[in-house]
């Protein structure tokens, strides 16, 4: 099983509807993040949590929620979604330690029509 | 505000021969540093990274990175690439501030026979 697991892989939605996408981890760390990536703008982060109690925005977090469920689960939701929103998002972990390398999930491909 | 630069969008190599790739970063201190590698369809895969001691880090697949400190700069190289490292290439760092894991835009490495 992969360390870090996104669902749903795919997802075709309605422009104005609800929807989460969610993150699990089995690398025990502390560390949550989710960025999305968009061809020529690269990774830009969208909210991060350094722990249970700790959520933190991003770069681009207008539109967007979370919630961190366990140290485990993150997931991310879109109250009313938008096409622009239309993206792949990756959830990833990273440990405590500065040193250490972020991982990712295989990643969410989002379509808003 | 700190940023990551890779000013080449798109790079194409001959299989065999050398090839780098350009990262410069701005930030008052010198943040830890990645290169990750993403496949069609697949997620990140970190390749080598940067935290203090040696300037030139060895990482897998035969590539290498060298920090340097006066032009801000952690260059990506591999001496010979082969058609398989064909893929996009992402450089990243933290920084100690804040602690985010913040990305450039991606140069994407085609290789031509």
């Amino acid at each position: 099983d992969a360390d870090v697991t996104q669902t749903p892989r795919n997802r075709i939605t309605k422009t104005g509807k609800r929807i989460m996408l969610e993150c699990s981890q089995t690398k025990g760390h502390d560390r949550m993040y989710w960025y999305r990536q968009d061809p020529g703008l690269g990774l830009r982060l969208i909210y991060y949590s350094f722990d249970v109690k700790d959520i933190n925005k991003g770069e681009i977090s207008d539109g967007y929620s979370v919630s961190r469920q366990a140290q485990a689960k993150f997931s991310l939701s879109l109250e009313s979604a938008i096409p622009n929103q239309t993206a792949l998002y990756f959830c990833a972990t990273s440990p405590r330690d500065r040193d250490t390398e972020a991982f990712f999930g295989q990643g969410t491909r989002l379509t808003v029509v | 505000a700190q940023s990551v630069t890779q000013p080449d969008i798109h790079i194409t190599v001959s299989e065999g021969a050398s090839l780098e790739l350009r990262c410069n970063y701005s930030y008052g201190a010198t943040p830890y540093l990645f290169w990750y590698v993403q496949s069609p369809g697949q997620g990140l895969q970190l390749l080598l990274k940067y935290f203090s001691g040696d300037t030139l880090v060895q990482g897998i697949k035969g590539f290498e990175a060298e920090f340097k400190r006066s032009q801000s700069s952690f260059n990506l190289r591999k001496p010979s690439v082969h058609w398989s490292d064909a893929a996009e290439y992402f450089c990243a760092v933290v920084n100690f501030g804040n602690e985010k894991l913040t990305f450039g835009t991606g140069t994407r490495l085609t290789i031509i026979p």
